[in-house]
């Protein structure tokens, strides 16, 4: 079965702080994904990648960046919190264009 | 882009009954089709994928339901019980691996 794990679950910065996700899938898919999710909203895509090195913006990237270091870690950095950007994360991995995404179990994210 | 509708947002059911769950999206160019259910404190949960050259595809205890004339994606609940309590959400993407997009969720209650 499908693995993609998140760390950490829970975290809480101030204004202005320095955060890191981080998503491993160990399924040995190509493609990456990171949404937030949001009350009203649904699930919005922020950024995704093709492989390690890669990264393709999404459609709500303003204030993240994003990292693809290996096939089964990606990363997803705020340099300057905002309480904008106080929501659920969540990760996913697919095999391919068409293929079912496999979604981690979320980070949720308080910015003060 | 691709815009997706999904009615209602929130659904209360008495177990045993059926419920009907809608989506409508904008792109005539999408091709593959999602139904995901989250579950509270949980990650997203794939229930079916439809392919464009699928009309009815019957999982186990619902029924999807495509119809490109009319762009419209529906999860049929066809006797509900407790453990289908939870968000579901429906997904669209188009012919490469890039993110979907989603509705934002209907809410399923059931209720004994």
């Amino acid at each position: 079965e499908a693995a993609v794990t998140q760390s950490p679950r829970n975290k809480v910065t101030v204004t202005g702080g320095n955060v890191t996700l981080s998503c491993r899938q160990t399924n040995s898919h190509n493609y990456m994904y990171w949404y937030r999710q949001d009350t009203g909203h649904g699930l919005r895509l922020i950024h995704y990648s093709y492989g390690a090195g890669n990264l393709q913006i999404g459609d709500v990237p303003d204030g993240y960046k994003a990292t693809r270091t290996t096939q089964e870690d990606f990363f997803l950095l705020l340099e300057l919190a905002s309480p904008s950007q106080t929501s659920l994360y969540f990760c996913a991995s697919s095999d391919g264009g068409g293929d079912e995404q496999y979604f981690g179990p979320g980070t949720r994210l308080t910015v003060l | 882009g691709e815009q997706v509708e999904q009615r209602p947002p929130h659904l209360s059911v008495r177990e045993g009954d059926s419920a009907v769950i809608i989506c409508t999206y904008t792109d005539p160019n999408s091709y593959y089709f999602f139904w995901y259910k989250q579950e509270p404190g949980a990650g997203l949960q794939l229930l079916m994928k439809v392919f464009s050259s699928t009309e009815i595809n019957e999982g186990q205890g619902f029924t999807v339901l495509l119809n490109k004339k009319d762009k419209q994606l529906s999860l049929n609940l066809t006797a509900a019980h407790p453990g289908d309590s939870a968000v579901y959400f429906c997904a669209v993407s188009g012919n490469y691996a890039q993110g979907l997009t989603f509705g934002l969720g209907t809410r399923v209650s059931v209720f004994p």
